[in-house]
């Protein structure tokens, strides 16, 4: 099994600043990579796909990079309602698909 | 995108059967644009694949719940459905339908395109 481990665990950040998360995959997965984020007490909801496309209605201040193992998503300009946690999947393996662990962006 | 809504008991008890339904509006289960899944959320163990139907008699579960796992399509209803036997407190999640879209070929993609709200199932005497 792929495992996907994402850092840090917490991002600490102002509104209004940047911030990059990073996932690490054990194994390449190729651009099989997903972001999701999950608000509180909210389901995820899909950002990103094939690394670096946007889903359907996701602001442009949401952009995902990388291949193989390594993969970032960063957010320029943090809003109210990013702060949330954000899960990487790899689905180069699917089923099952691993999930990242998360990191968690909160309001510093 | 579809939506999708989970409906079942909240409160089981250990060695019984845990059922959930996922109703789809928006799309048809019999459509063959999508991998209907469940996917389970813990504090421990995070975000894990529970398992998917699709056209009505292909499934393809986790290999850890195999033996206690069924997940069946109602297209009469619109919904498929979860069930779990022989439930212990290590069941206890947020339990979560979701559509994984098919591409190419009607292969899974293995994205997932759309969740449920999520329901917590406590599995507790």
């Amino acid at each position: 099994e792929i495992v996907m481990t994402q850092s840090p665990a917490t991002l600490s950040v102002s509104p209004g600043e940047s911030t990059t998360l990073s996932c690490r995959a054990s194994l390449s997965v190729d651009y099989n990579l997903a972001w999701y984020q999950q608000r509180p007490g909210q389901a995820p909801r899909l950002l990103i796909y094939d690394a670096s496309t946007r889903a359907t209605d996701i602001p442009a201040r949401f952009s995902g990079s990388g291949s193989g193992t390594e993969f970032t998503l960063t957010i320029i300009g943090l809003q109210s309602e990013d702060f949330a946690v954000y899960y990487c999947q790899q689905y180069n393996s699917w089923p099952p698909g691993t999930f990242g662990q998360g990191t968690k962006v909160e309001i510093k | 995108q579809v939506q999708l809504q989970e409906s079942g008991p909240r409160l089981v008890k250990p060695s019984e059967t845990l059922s959930l339904t996922c109703s789809v509006s928006g799309g048809s289960v019999s459509s063959g644009f999508y991998y209907w899944t469940w996917i389970r959320q813990t504090g421990g163990k995070g975000l894990e694949w529970i398992g998917y139907i699709y056209d009505s008699n292909r499934v393809n579960y986790n290999s850890s719940l195999t033996s206690r796992l069924s997940i069946l399509l109602d297209t009469s209803k619109n919904q498929f459905s979860l069930h779990l036997a022989s439930v212990t407190a290590a069941d206890t999640a947020v339990y979560y339908c979701a559509a994984v879209a098919s591409g190419t070929n009607r292969i899974p993609t293995g994205i997932i395109d759309s969740w449920g709200q999520g329901t917590l199932v406590t599995v507790s005497s």
